[in-house]
This record gives C-alpha cells, sequence and structure tokens, in this order.
C-alpha cells in the first residue's frame, strides 16, 4: 500500500524564519510530488510540484527531492503568519494515477 | 475565470440517507476527482471521471458512485449513509493531459448524524 508521511506538527518557527516541512513516501515508482496548502476550514490549494531529483524554487518556496532517499520537503523562507497553515505532501506513481495525500504538517507562524 | 465549483457546501444527513454532491470544473478542464477528508487527515482518492466514464477509483465500497456529464461536470452520490461518512468531499479538475495537476473547489461538508 502507498504510504505519504508528514509530521503532524505543530510546527511553530518565528516571523522571518525559514520553514522546513518534510514528507517522505513509500512507493520508490513515484514520479510526481507535490505540495498543497490548507487553511483552516478551506480546501487545499497547490503551492508548487516537483519531478526530478534537486532543488525547485518558486517565490519563497523551494521543493527538494531525493528519489534514492524517497524524500520530499518544502523549504518556506522569510515565514510570514500568512502562511500558517497546514501543508499536505502529496505523490503521485505516473501523470494519470491518483495522488496520494500525506495527513499534513500544520505550520504556525508565531509573529 | 471561474475555478471549480461544488454544492451544497454543507449539508446535514441521518443514518441510511443517500447523499448527492455536484461538481462543476474548472474552465478548461475535462477530468474530474472526488476525495473525502475527515478531520484531521489528508484527502482520501474515491474515484476519477473522464470522457463520461469512471477511470480510477480507490478504495471505497459500492456506495460511492458517481457520474460525470456531457459538460465534464459531475456528482458524488453516497448511499445508505453511516456515520463515518462524515468528512469534506473535495472535487478536484484537472486536464487529462497533466492528471495530478488539481485545482480543488471548496468542498462539500457532509455531517450524518
Amino acid at each position: 500500500q502507498k504510504e505519504v508521511e508528514q509530521n503532524s506538527g505543530p510546527l511553530s518557527v518565528p516571523e522571518g524564519a525559514i520553514a522546513s516541512l518534510n514528507c517522505t513516501y513509500s512507493d520508490r515508482g513515484s514520479q510526481s510530488f507535490f505540495w498543497y496548502r490548507q487553511y483552516s476550514g478551506k480546501s487545499p490549494e497547490l503551492i508548487m510540484f516537483i519531478y526530478s531529483n534537486g532543488d525547485k524554487e518558486d517565490g519563497r518556496f523551494t521543493a527538494q527531492l531525493n528519489k534514492a532517499s524517497q524524500y520530499v520537503s518544502l523549504l518556506i523562507r522569510d515565514s510570514q503568519p500568512s502562511d500558517s497553515a497546514t501543508y499536505l505532501c502529496a505523490v503521485g506513481v505516473s501523470g494519470n494515477t491518483p495522488l496520494v495525500f500525506g495527513k499534513g504538517t500544520r505550520l504556525s507562524v508565531i509573529a | 475565470d471561474a475555478g471549480v465549483t461544488q454544492s451544497p457546501t454543507h449539508l446535514i444527513k441521518t443514518r441510511g440517507q443517500q447523499v448527492t454532491l455536484r461538481c462543476s470544473p474548472k474552465s478548461g478542464h475535462d477530468t474530474v476527482s472526488w476525495y473525502q477528508q475527515a478531520l484531521g487527515q489528508g484527502p482520501q482518492f474515491i474515484f476519477q471521471y473522464y470522457e463520461e466514464e469512471e477511470r480510477q477509483r480507490g478504495n471505497f465500497p459500492d456506495r460511492f458512485s458517481g457520474h460525470q456529464f456531457p459538460n465534464y461536470s459531475s456528482e458524488l452520490n453516497v448511499n445508505a449513509l453511516l456515520l463515518g461518512d462524515s468528512a469534506l468531499y473535495l472535487c478536484a479538475s484537472s486536464l487529462a493531459s497533466g492528471a495530478n495537476v488539481l485545482t480543488f473547489g471548496a468542498g462539500s461538508r457532509l455531517t450524518v448524524l
């Protein structure tokens, strides 16, 4: 059974710091990796996705993928209180297989 | 550009009843996926529709069924509701060519009493 594991948190960081969110997955055949942000009571919104090993940057967000270690992370630079949310990691085996989501990590950015 | 719209936003049912949830995908999207998100959990895949056919299905019983219409909108039906069906039901649309890049709707929160 495909599994995606995340630390449930809460992860607390001071405003302006770097928040590091981690995710591991069980299926070595996984090809696509997504990070979604979900505010309390709202639906998930896509932050970014990554397909290849290494880093991918988009503004204050950097996704890091290490397929050998089956590990993907999300770094948020200059964290803001508005970044406080639950961050969901999702993994797909191929372009058309359904995403498997982790339970999410709750991030709290303290002003 | 309208995103994914879902209705109703909230509903309360009793055990044994049936419910229908509706979803209109984002303009230009042709694939609709349904997810169930229980409190404190990540979304769980129910099924995916493309070209009016169920293309993939997750580990959900036959009480969960769906439909996609020619205009790409979709319905999720749940029969014989159980207390454990209480959850946020999320519809996500995408392009068949990039089916894993999902855009989620606001969800329908179902409470079963």
